[in-house]
């Protein structure tokens, strides 16, 4: 395992639904990253925090709310999505964003798969 | 636009044979290149990665990396396939004046047949 743990690993949800995605990781990581990963399209990184503050919001809907109350842990809160939404979500860390000259490894948790009815 | 191709959507060798998938990228400056790994139902794995120095990069599971700057390529390789490598392959780019975005390909889906 690589030290990042996600839950709930399966969700369905309606469009009028709330629902929460969680990430922990114990890894000691000071840099936390949301992915959306969808069949056969690139990985689309969503989200970046580094110490608790987003330094990434790579144009994403604001029915995705992030969510980091510390390093180890994030949060991607969901409301009132639609059907394309469905998709496998990626939680990621590492030890701190790669700023140039850096090169920090990212390492992910297992991901949420989630389905919108 | 900064890049990464994977042009095999999938790639078939039977085991025992040597395996490559392929990557190109397109970006400015000196990259870091990197290479992932994702079994059914799991997140991504780390492999290996280039930063900088030998070109051939060994990695986990026995896979290893040619990095090429003439040719923007940074092919995977494993000399002896195995059943087990099966799995969907992702390279992905650090473009080396960035700030946390690595850029992945669109995966490359690896079938070692028995």
């Amino acid at each position: 395992e690589t030290g990042v743990t996600q839950t709930p690993r399966h969700l369905v949800m309606g469009m009028t639904n709330k629902k929460s995605l969680k990430c922990e990781q114990h890894l000691g990581h000071n840099a936390m990253y949301w992915y959306k990963q969808s069949a056969k399209k690139p990985l689309e990184l969503m989200f970046v925090y580094n110490f608790k503050e987003q330094t990434e919001n790579n144009s994403v809907p604001s029915r995705f709310s992030p969510e980091c109350p510390n390093s180890s842990h994030l949060f991607l809160h969901l409301h009132t999505l639609q059907p394309e939404d469905s998709a496998l979500y990626l939680c990621a860390s590492s030890q701190d964003i790669p700023l140039a000259g850096s090169t920090d490894t990212q390492y992910f948790g297992p991901g949420t798969r989630l389905t919108v009815l | 636009a900064q890049s990464v191709a994977q042009p095999e959507d999938q790639v078939n060798v039977a085991e025992g044979n040597p395996l490559t998938v392929k990557c190109t990228y397109s970006v400015s400056g000196n990259p870091y290149l990197f290479w992932y790994v994702q079994y059914p139902n799991r997140g991504l794995q780390f492999l290996l990665k280039y930063i900088t120095g030998d070109n051939l990069v060994k990695g986990s599971y026995g896979f290893e990396a040619e990095f090429n700057k003439s040719q923007t390529s940074f092919h995977l390789k494993k000399p002896s396939a195995l059943v087990s490598d099966s799995a969907l392959y992702f390279c992905a780019v650090l473009p080396s004046s960035n700030t946390g975005k690595l850029i992945f390909g669109q995966g490359t889906t690896l079938q070692v047949k028995p």
